[in-house]
């Protein structure tokens, strides 16, 4: 595969649920994004990692945990989530930080009942 | 903080007409701005990164302007195609921050 690949593309989850998002880059870049994108608001940034260490934690709830273990995966692990948590959700990557071209991934749309 | 804005909000056009964008950011110190495209449901999909020292960028049918004392960038579309329906975002990166900052977007219909 190349590019920026997300799993799932879709997920259904209630509140009291515990699930992960996957984020894989195939591009070998050393940053990693989360983005939220909610229906009639401007894309969120949520966390930035840079060769693996968090560098940005945009004020976002707890019960959003990233989890970078490489720098060609990221994950985001959700816990009792709000429905106004439903939204997609991006990963990008890039090679750098300092504003290198970001290469984003489809996203996950996520419904929170 | 940097806000960043766009105009029009959404856009309709018959095909093969020539179209511009336009974007508007607060801080005058971006390292860069970046236009992306997001079709339906989908990702982002990179158009053109301008670098702050650059007036615009070319990329077959589209130009990006960047003037950073007004605040300004605006994405020319020329020749419009049904094909160029979607919605269109700018982005600045900032000297002193370390990600990008969004604009809401334009959404660009084409008829045919």
């Amino acid at each position: 595969e190349t590019g920026v690949t997300q799993t799932p593309r879709h997920l259904v989850m209630g509140m009291t649920n515990k699930k992960s998002l996957k984020c894989e880059q195939h591009l070998g870049h050393n940053a990693m994004y989360w983005y939220k994108q909610s229906a009639k608001k401007p894309l969120e940034l949520m966390f930035v990692y840079n060769f693996k260490e968090q560098t940005e934690n945009n004020s976002v709830p707890s019960r959003f945990s990233p989890e970078c273990p490489n720098s060609s995966h990221l994950f985001l692990h959700l816990h009792t989530l709000q429905p106004e948590d439903s939204a997609l959700y991006l990963c990008a990557s890039s090679p750098g930080l300092a504003g290198y071209d970001q290469y984003f991934g489809p996203g996950t749309r996520l419904l929170v009942l | 903080k940097q806000e960043v804005t766009q105009i029009p909000a959404a856009l309709s056009v018959p095909e093969g007409e020539n179209l511009v964008l336009n974007c508007s950011f607060t801080d005058s110190a971006i390292y860069n701005l970046q236009w992306f495209r997001q079709d339906p449901g989908k990702g982002l999909t990179s158009l053109l990164l301008i670098q702050s020292s650059q007036r615009e960028q070319t990329s077959g049918r589209l130009n990006a302007s960047l003037d950073k004392s007004s605040g300004r960038s605006t994405l020319y579309i020329a020749a419009s195609q049904p094909g160029d329906s979607a919605t269109y975002l700018c982005a600045a990166f900032n000297n002193y921050g370390q990600n990008f900052v969004f604009g809401p977007g334009t959404r660009l219909s084409v008829l045919p």
